[in-house]
Order: C-alpha cells, then structure tokens, then sequence
C-alpha cells in the first residue's frame, strides 16, 4: 500500500520558469511533511518542510504548499535553474507511535537551460 | 557541524557472504534510519534505531539486521547476500524520531 504517490516519474523545464512538483498522500494521520532532493550517488538533501497546522511555507526559491481536505502537496521552484535537476522525493511523518517517515517513489526534474 | 558519514562507500560482494555498513550520525543526533534504494525505487524503509533500540521496521527479511552503539552509532549487517541485494544503502541521522531526517551519501553494494 503506497501511502505517498508522486505519480509523475520526471518533469522537464525551461530554465527561469516554475517547476511545479507534486505528491498525493492516503493517510489522514499524516501531520508532518517534507522534500528532498537528490542527484546521483548522492544522498538526499532536506529541501524543505511543512507542518499539517500550514498551508504554505516558504524559503527563498522553494515554495512548499499543502492542500489537507485533496491530501495533496506541491512543492514550486521559482525561477527554475539547471542545477536543481535532481530527484525530488515528497516524505510524509504518520501522527502516532511510529514516527515513521514514508517517502515517494520521486520526480525526476530536468531544468534545461 | 559534520554531516552523516557511511562507511565505507563503495563495496563488492559475491552471493552467500555477508556484510556489515557503518553510518555514523550528526553529533547530538540519537535517531538512525536505514534505507535501502534500488534502480527505479524510491527510498525504502528498512528500519530505525533510537537510543539503541529498534524503533520501526520496513518489510524486509530477518537476513538484513541493524543495531546502534550507545554513541549513536549504527551499524547494518546483510547476511546471505542475494543479487538483488545490490543497491544503494542510505543511512539518515535526526534529533529524535520523526524529525527532519539529513542522509549520508551512501553506501553503493554490487552482489556479484
């Protein structure tokens, strides 16, 4: 049972446009979301997060939105640029004992220039 | 402040023999998770150590086992290495249990 869906495998982009990544989640006990990203023999880095009390957070060109009652989470890159090509994987905390982080299946991201 | 460090990076095996990975997390954190990723997967969840004890889980066989050292140290062991074992073993080091998670740069196992 896959808790966390980023159904699209890769994106590609102009440089200086938005790159606009999604991640749909089925658990409603979810209350702790992240992204990271990743580039090839590489661990993932921590993007970004956002807690299930926000809609939106935000840090410099990386936007992180959250849509609760679509179980829905988008995370926006202005402006794109060719160093963000990487894997993005969505992660999501399930609110009970566990604590565990579930992650997605990733979108791969191509900014070209 | 150093990141999470794997040791060692790079490893080949042949099938039946067993290995044991090293990650060692960021200072002062005392939660240690193991992923494992292969070509086309996402990140799957092997298990969590916490204070020394195993906290979660992931569905994987009794021959993948992991322990932590009272310096928060982990270590995993894979026993009667099979091909498919061949990956990308990522370790990730947080404060306490689901918290922000921050990764090493892995361990990449070939299983020939």
């Amino acid at each position: 049972d896959q808790q966390v869906k980023q159904n699209s495998p890769s994106l590609s982009v102009q440089e200086g446009r938005i790159s606009i990544l999604n991640c749909d989640y089925t658990n409603s006990m979810f209350d702790y979301f992240l992204w990271y990203k990743k580039y090839p023999a590489e661990g993932p880095t921590f993007l970004i997060s956002i807690s299930s009390i926000k809609d939106k957070n935000e840090d410099g060109r990386f936007t992180v939105f959250l849509n609760k009652s679509a179980k829905h989470l988008s995370l926006h890159i202005v402006p794109s640029q060719p160093g963000d090509s990487a894997v993005y994987f969505c992660a999501a905390r399930r609110m009970d004992s566990s604590y565990k982080l579930i992650f997605g299946s990733g979108t791969r991201l191509l900014v070209r220039p | 402040k150093a990141g999470v460090t794997q040791t060692p990076r790079y490893l080949i095996k042949t099938r039946g023999q067993q290995v044991t990975l090293s990650c060692s997390p960021i200072s002062g954190h005392r939660s240690v998770s193991w992923y494992q990723q292969t070509p086309g997967q996402g990140l799957q969840f092997l298990f969590e150590y916490f204070s020394e004890t195993q906290r979660n889980k992931g569905n994987f066989p009794g021959r993948f086992s992991g322990r932590q050292f009272s310096n928060s140290r982990s270590e995993m062991n894979v026993s009667t290495l099979e091909l498919g074992d061949s990956a990308l073993y990522l370790c990730a080091s947080s404060r306490g249990s689901g918290e922000t998670q921050y990764f090493g740069p892995g361990t990449r196992l070939l299983v020939l």
